[in-house]
């Protein structure tokens, strides 16, 4: 079982519309969450942290679930900007060593007009 | 610019060339990472420094892969007899230390394609 799993998509969805991906990670030590949004052959840009009480920045809104050890995205009212690559990442977990990131393989949305 | 700079942004090499990438990360940034991303997978860690000290190296970074920093700020990352499955998008990041788990930002990678 991989790490970090995420629908690989693609989600096609019309401009408008509301989207949600998910992920679920395997390590319950894992203590800081992420979003990262990548554009075609371009690098993963942080899209937002995800906190324990979820959290809202403009038509995005971030979920953590620690029982299920999963995490949401929640984009509102599409745009076709939005079309890229959305990555999940989580940390290593606790010890020494937990700076690294586990990423998913990511899920790609394509945004119609 | 005070983002993460990484160079050469291409590189297109033979098999059996050793190849060397640079990164400097964001100003003051104590920790700087490595990740290879290869088309349709999310980045997979390599490695990464504290400062000038390497905490921790992946199963990935086999031994013709060698990392440095040595003076806590820029760092390279070079493969010695590289073989076609190096090819790859290969990111650097950096986070400020400030907090055990910080935000990473990355750079704009450097696309190595091994023929």
């Amino acid at each position: 079982r991989k790490e970090v799993e995420q629908d690989p998509g693609p989600f096609n969805v019309p401009e408008g519309a509301t989207v949600a991906f998910n992920c679920t990670y395997s390590n319950s030590a894992s203590q800081s969450f992420f979003w990262y949004r990548q554009d075609c052959r371009k690098e993963p840009k942080l899209l937002m942290s995800v906190y324990s009480s979820g959290n809202e920045d403009g038509r995005f809104t971030a979920q953590l679930n620690r029982a299920s050890q999963y995490i949401s995205l929640l984009i509102r009212d599409s745009k076709l900007s939005d079309s890229a690559t959305y990555l999940c990442a989580v940390n290593g977990g606790r010890g020494p060593n937990t700076d690294k990131l586990i990423f998913g393989t990511g899920t790609r949305l394509q945004v119609f007009p | 610019d005070t983002g993460v700079s990484q160079d050469p942004r291409h590189k297109i090499t033979k098999r059996g060339q050793n190849v060397t990438f640079r990164c400097d990360p964001i100003s003051e940034h104590n920790r700087l990472y490595w990740y290879r991303q290869t088309l349709g997978q999310g980045p997979e860690f390599l490695t990464y420094f504290q400062n000038e000290a390497q905490l921790e190296k992946s199963r990935l970074l086999s031994d013709r892969f060698s990392a440095e920093r040595p003076k806590g700020s820029f760092s390279t990352l070079e493969i010695q007899r590289t073989e076609q499955g190096d090819s790859a998008m290969y990111l650097c990041a950096s986070s400020s230390g400030l907090a055990r788990t910080d935000t990473q930002y990355f750079g704009p990678g450097t696309r190595l394609t091994v023929l």
